[in-house]
């Protein structure tokens, strides 16, 4: 069984300052991770994803995550908020044994503030 | 990315009527599917998987004869929510994953029913 655990419901930061929102997971076999962006009705837009290699991972919009394995976590950052960050932010995992199925997380709200 | 377009965006419907939203991957081969369904301001809880030319897989909870779910060819997918009750105003989202192993989502459906 695997689940995600995104600590904060709701974050909020100026604009130009650092994001952060936090994600770990549970996963019985080593995992897919990802994180998508959903902005008010409407579906959901993959921000980044790690499978193999290289442990940071950047997306689009300036977006990053790292993958620490020991912590089990794949927090995503970036290093200056705009205020079209505003958006809820969902973490997701998936195992690579074969499984389809993503397992998402309660979501973040971001807000950002002038 | 692909492109993935899910139809209607909004749909309302007396209690007791039949809805069926239309989920098509415009500019791949979709060999599964999944349907999502999302409470305001929750996670996405999947629903369904379903692979091209086979029967879906229901989540544990989800009334596969309420939620009827077609797959019928590699770029549509059909989910129809039978006997429409209040309880079932929600937004629902697919997402089709094609052979790059990606899954890519639409836009959503907010179902109102009154």
């Amino acid at each position: 069984a695997q689940s995600v655990t995104q600590l904060g419901s709701h974050v909020s930061v100026s604009e130009g300052a650092l994001v952060l929102l936090r994600c770990n997971y549970s996963s019985s076999v080593p995992p897919y991770l990802f994180w998508y962006v959903q902005y008010p009705n409407q579906g959901l837009q993959l921000l980044l994803k790690y499978t193999t290699g290289a442990t940071l991972v950047k997306g689009i919009n300036g977006f990053e995550a790292e993958f620490k394995k020991s912590e089990t976590s794949f927090h995503l950052t970036k290093p200056s908020a705009h205020m079209s960050d505003a958006a809820e932010y969902f973490c997701a995992v998936r195992d690579t044994g074969g499984g389809n199925k993503l397992t998402f997380g309660t979501g973040t709200q971001l807000k950002v503030e002038l | 990315g692909a492109v993935v377009s899910q139809h209607p965006s909004r749909v309302i419907c007396k209690s007791g009527t039949s809805v069926k939203i239309e989920c098509r991957s415009l500019d791949f081969q979709a060999t599964t599917m999944f349907w999502y369904r999302q409470f305001p301001k929750q996670s996405l809880m999947l629903m369904a998987t379903s692979n091209e030319g086979s029967k879906a897989t229901y989540e544990q909870g989800v009334e596969k004869d309420k939620f009827l779910i077609n797959h019928a060819s590699l770029t549509l997918s059909t989910l129809t929510v039978t006997s429409a009750h209040p309880e079932d105003s929600s937004f629902y989202i697919c997402s089709a994953r094609g052979g790059r192993n990606e899954a890519f989502f639409g836009q959503g459906t907010r179902l109102t029913v009154v």
